[in-house]
């Protein structure tokens, strides 16, 4: 069965740190997708990126980061420069898809305190 | 663009009492539509999927129904509460061929 694993609870920074997010992923499917979203004090989910399972270059969007490795079952998350509006919970989430639908397993999510 | 609407924003319940959560998609047809729920401190739960109207499915047995009456619209619903049944509802939308869901604002029920 699909797992994703943060291992991570909690972690607090001091503005301006970088910061990195780790997300373990057990599948036996070749083909999937892995997905980090964001959640804010308000409680929406806001997506962040999608992965596919044949792509493995790392992506960089201003400060933020996503390093994939197959080998590993990794999928982890860099924050540079970390700011307090990066205060959040961040769910790292796997999809099944060849259940003809996008079904999402989820993290337990890792909470993310970014003091001034 | 598209756009998620959740109601009501927070609603609290005693034991026993119904449930109507309601969330309606715009800007999109033919969405795949999903409810969650987040217990407090923990991760998401898949409740219900849905690919059309009146097509439902339940990932979890529960005291809780969904219905699709329309195509973008989706009802989580309750006849009684139980306490265990509190938490942060949450409605998703994928497009037929994306891979992403993208989650309205969410409902916090609590039952007392």
């Amino acid at each position: 069965a699909q797992k994703v694993t943060q291992a991570q609870t909690e972690i607090s920074v001091v503005e301006k740190e970088d910061v990195t997010l780790d997300c373990v992923y057990e599948t036996r499917d070749t083909t999937y997708y892995l997905f980090w979203y964001k959640q804010p004090p308000s409680g929406e989910l806001v997506f962040l990126i999608r992965r596919n399972s044949f792509d493995e270059q790392n992506e960089i969007s201003g400060r933020y980061s996503w390093n994939f490795q197959k080998s590993t079952s990794s999928f982890n998350f860099t924050i540079t420069a970390s700011q307090v509006v990066d205060s959040a919970v961040y769910f790292c989430a796997l999809s099944e898809p060849n259940t003809g639908f996008q079904k999402l397993v989820f993290g337990t999510g890792t909470r993310l305190l970014v003091s001034p | 663009s598209q756009t998620i609407h959740q109601w009501p924003a927070t609603l609290v319940q005693p034991v026993g009492s119904p449930l109507s959560l309601e969330c309606t998609v715009e800007g999109t047809s033919n969405p795949n539509l999903y409810w969650y729920r987040q217990a407090a401190g923990r991760g998401l739960q898949l409740l219900f999927y849905s690919i059309g109207i009146d097509q439902i499915s339940s990932e979890v047995p529960q005291n809780l129904s969904a219905s699709r009456p329309q195509d973008r619209q989706f009802i989580l619903s309750s006849k009684k509460l139980l306490l265990s049944d509190s938490g942060f509802y949450l409605c998703a939308w994928s497009g037929l061929n994306g891979h992403e869901q993208y989650f309205g604002p969410g409902t916090r029920l609590t039952v007392t």
